[in-house]
């Protein structure tokens, strides 16, 4: 049973666009919500993370946007670059396991 | 500063054949963990360690082993390897309520 739901499996935008990827959660334990960015050959890094007791969270281009109601939160790249062509998972945690639970990944493309 | 340094690279079997993915860190974390990665799977936790000498089993412990002698080591043992268990894999390390740190990877085949 996956813990968290993640979508879509891949992604193509045009330089310039904005790329939006979203995951879904139903265990509500869940206090710690991570994306991670991964490039062929490397291990997967951390991107930007939120904690459900904000709604949103910047960082340069990159915009985690939480609905702790509806147990959903995505990821926003503005102004997506070549560059950002890369795999990128959503995970969840809860602290008193501190495990993570991660999605199945996007692998987003961004045309020149 | 190396971070999470796994070894090898890269590494193919033969079914029934055993062997051990190596897994050391430098920053002193008190966690360490092993994952798997599938395509349309993510990543699936296999075993972790919350420090020396103390492992647990996560999502897909079946077929491997873990030991956890040292703060900086945690290798993973395939006992007979399967098919199935070609994968990536991924060791992570961190501190309790920090991020996952993890390495680059060990990319294995099993024929």
């Amino acid at each position: 049973q996956q813990q968290v739901k993640q979508s879509p499996q891949s992604l193509i935008v045009q330089k310039g666009g904005i790329s939006i990827i979203n995951c879904a959660y139903e265990n509500t334990a869940f206090d710690y919500f991570p994306w991670y960015q991964q490039f062929p050959g490397k291990g997967p890094a951390l991107l930007i993370a939120i904690r459900p007791d904000v709604s949103e969270k910047k960082e340069g281009r990159f915009t985690i946007s939480f609905n702790k109601s509806a147990k959903q939160f995505s990821l926003h790249i503005m102004d997506s670059q070549p560059g950002d062509s890369a795999t990128y998972f959503c995970a969840a945690r809860t602290y008193t396991g501190n495990q993570f639970y991660f999605g199945t990944g996007t692998s987003l493309t961004v045309i020149p | 500063n190396a971070g999470v340094t796994q070894t090898p690279k890269f590494q193919v079997l033969k079914t029934g054949q055993s062997m051990t993915l190596q897994c050391a860190q430098d920053m002193n974390h008190e966690y360490m963990s092993w994952y798997r990665q599938d395509p349309g799977m993510g990543l699936r936790l296999i075993h972790y360690s919350v420090g020396a000498g103390i492992t647990d089993q996560g999502e897909v412990p079946n077929g491997y082993n873990v030991s956890r002698s040292t703060t900086e080591d945690f290798p993973l043992r395939l006992l007979s390897a399967a098919p199935s268990q070609t994968s990536v894999y991924f060791c992570a390390s961190q501190n309790r309520g920090s991020p996952l740190h993890f390495g680059n990877g060990t990319r294995l085949t099993v024929t």
